[in-house]
C-alpha cells in the first residue's frame, strides 16, 4: 500500500513570495490534515478535510494560508504572502475514517520550507 | 493550557537497554485516545502504539509498550532492547472524544541510543 506522498521536499523562498505544497493521501483515506511543525515543537494542526470538505481550520492563518481538497482526494497548502516565521515543515496526513478517537494517522515525509 | 507535556527535551539509553519517555496529559474528556508517534531525521512521523482511555490494559507493540496510569494522567513509552535505530523524536499526542478530530502533540523527546 503507497503513503502518503509530498512534493515538493523542500523549499527555500524569500519572504513575500508565494508557495504551493501538495499530497497525496492514502488510497480511500477520507480525512486529510495538515499540520505545521516548527523545529523544536510538535506538530500543530493547521485544517482538516473530511472528503472534500473542511471540518476544523481553526488554527489556520487565513489571512496568508488557504488550503483545498478538490473532488476529496490531493490536497494543495498554500501560503501567500510569506513570512519569516512560516519556516517549518509541513505534514500531510490521512486518516480511514475521523469519526473515532483510536484512528491513527498516517504521515507523509512533509516538505521543509525556509524563508529567507 | 498545555494538552500534552513531554518533560524530557533529551534521553540517553545505552544499546539493548530499556528507556521510559513520559507523557502526562490534560482532559476533562473521559473518552481520548494516546497515540505515540516516531520522527527519525527524515521527518516522517511513524506511528508506534494506541492506548484508549477505556482500555483496562496497558497496549504492547512488540518491543514498545504505554504505561497508562489514568487517575495520574500519564502515558509513558517503554522502549525494550533499544536499538540503535531507536535514535529519533518521539512524540506523544491525544485524541479527546468520538468526533473531536484534533490530534494535540507534545514538545517531543530526543532520544539517543548509545552502541
Amino acid at each position: 500500500e503507497a503513503g502518503v506522498a509530498q512534493s515538493p521536499r523542500y523549499k527555500i523562498i524569500e519572504k513575500r513570495q508565494s508557495v504551493a505544497f501538495w499530497c497525496n493521501p492514502i488510497s480511500g483515506h477520507a480525512t486529510l490534515y495538515w499540520y505545521q511543525q516548527i523545529l523544536g515543537q510538535g506538530p500543530k494542526l493547521l485544517i482538516q478535510f473530511q472528503n472534500n470538505g473542511v471540518v476544523d481550520d481553526s488554527q489556520l492563518p487565513k489571512d496568508r494560508f488557504s488550503a483545498e481538497r478538490l473532488k476529496g482526494v490531493d490536497s494543495t497548502l498554500k501560503i501567500q504572502p510569506a513570512k519569516l516565521e512560516d519556516s517549518a515543515v509541513y505534514l500531510c496526513a490521512s486518516s480511514p475514517d475521523s469519526s473515532f478517537s483510536y484512528n491513527e494517522q498516517f504521515f507523509g515525509p512533509g516538505t521543509r520550507l525556509t524563508v529567507l | 493550557a498545555q494538552k500534552i507535556t513531554q518533560t524530557q527535551p533529551g534521553m540517553f539509553v545505552q544499546e539493548k537497554e530499556a528507556v521510559t519517555l513520559d507523557c502526562t496529559y490534560d482532559t476533562s474528556d473521559q473518552s481520548y485516545g494516546l497515540f505515540w508517534y516516531k520522527q527519525p531525521s527524515s521527518g516522517e512521523m511513524i506511528f508506534l502504539i494506541y492506548q484508549g482511555s477505556y482500555d483496562e490494559q496497558n497496549a504492547t507493540e512488540g518491543r514498545y509498550s504505554l504505561n497508562f496510569q489514568k487517575a495520574r494522567k500519564s502515558a509513558n513509552l517503554v522502549i525494550s532492547a533499544s536499538q540503535l535505530g531507536d535514535s529519533a523524536m518521539y512524540f506523544c499526542a491525544m485524541r479527546e472524544g468520538y468526533n473531536n478530530n484534533d490530534m494535540r502533540f507534545g514538545a517531543g523527546t530526543r532520544l539517543t541510543v548509545k552502541p
